[in-house]
């Protein structure tokens, strides 16, 4: 069954440095998305991405962050300058419908130290 | 400010129980509704969507919307062990694109 993948699944940062975070969607999605977990709080949403562009950006989405699709299969979310406070579990998703189901990659554990 | 509101729990139930669990959202104007299943440390997993009024079965889950009441749930019927974990309800409105989680339902199933 198809599923979505993420890279690396742990990553340990300094703060002020830029990461990376890797996501390669279900193959026929196209709708694709960027969550974010801080430990013990609720699964928040940060970007949604359709037709390579940004279809909507939530109020943690500032300056600091950016995403792309590089090629036909992968999506990823930078973060240009890390913050203490951006150490959280970041979740991919994807789907292939408009407010239908997206389903979730395992998640890149992101430690900014 | 769009709200998914849940009882964070615990709820317990001895194995073999029916579990139910309870959402509300605040936006009239949401249209599709979904139950997550969150173990400690992983990712969200998808147990059911429902997009109308009334009941929705897939074998041992049930999900349940009343959109006059604003109110979605879920119900494990023969609880297992295995079913322990943290159940998501995530709402997705009419205009956007995202989804909207409440803080989650931790169940326990006792032996």
């Amino acid at each position: 069954e198809p599923e979505v993948t993420q890279t690396p699944s742990h990553q340990v940062t300094q703060m002020g440095q830029e990461v990376i975070l890797r996501c390669v969607p279900i193959s026929n999605h196209l709708y694709f998305y960027w969550y974010r977990q801080i430990l013990g709080q609720k699964v928040e949403f940060l970007v949604s991405f359709y037709n390579n562009e940004i279809s909507e950006k939530s109020e943690i989405f500032d300056d600091q962050f950016s995403v792309e699709r590089p090629d036909g299969s992968n999506f990823t979310l930078k973060i240009r300058s890390t913050k203490l406070e951006d150490s959280a579990m970041y979740f991919c998703a994807s789907g292939a419908f408009l407010q239908e189901t997206q389903y979730f990659g395992p998640g890149t554990r992101l430690l900014v130290l | 400010q769009k709200e998914v509101e849940q009882n964070s729990g615990p709820l317990s139930v001895p194995e073999g129980a029916i579990a139910s669990l309870n959402c509300t959202y605040s936006d009239r104007g949401s249209q599709s509704f979904f139950w997550y299943r969150q173990y400690s440390g992983k990712s969200p997993e998808l147990i059911m969507s429902i997009y109308s009024n009334g009941d929705k079965e897939d074998g041992r889950f049930t999900a349940q919307l009343n959109k006059a009441s604003q109110y979605v749930s879920l119900l494990i019927r023969d609880s297992q062990p295995s079913d322990s974990a943290t159940y998501l309800c995530a709402v997705n409105d009419g205009t956007a694109s995202k989804l909207t989680f409440g803080t989650g339902t931790r169940l326990q199933v006792t032996l």
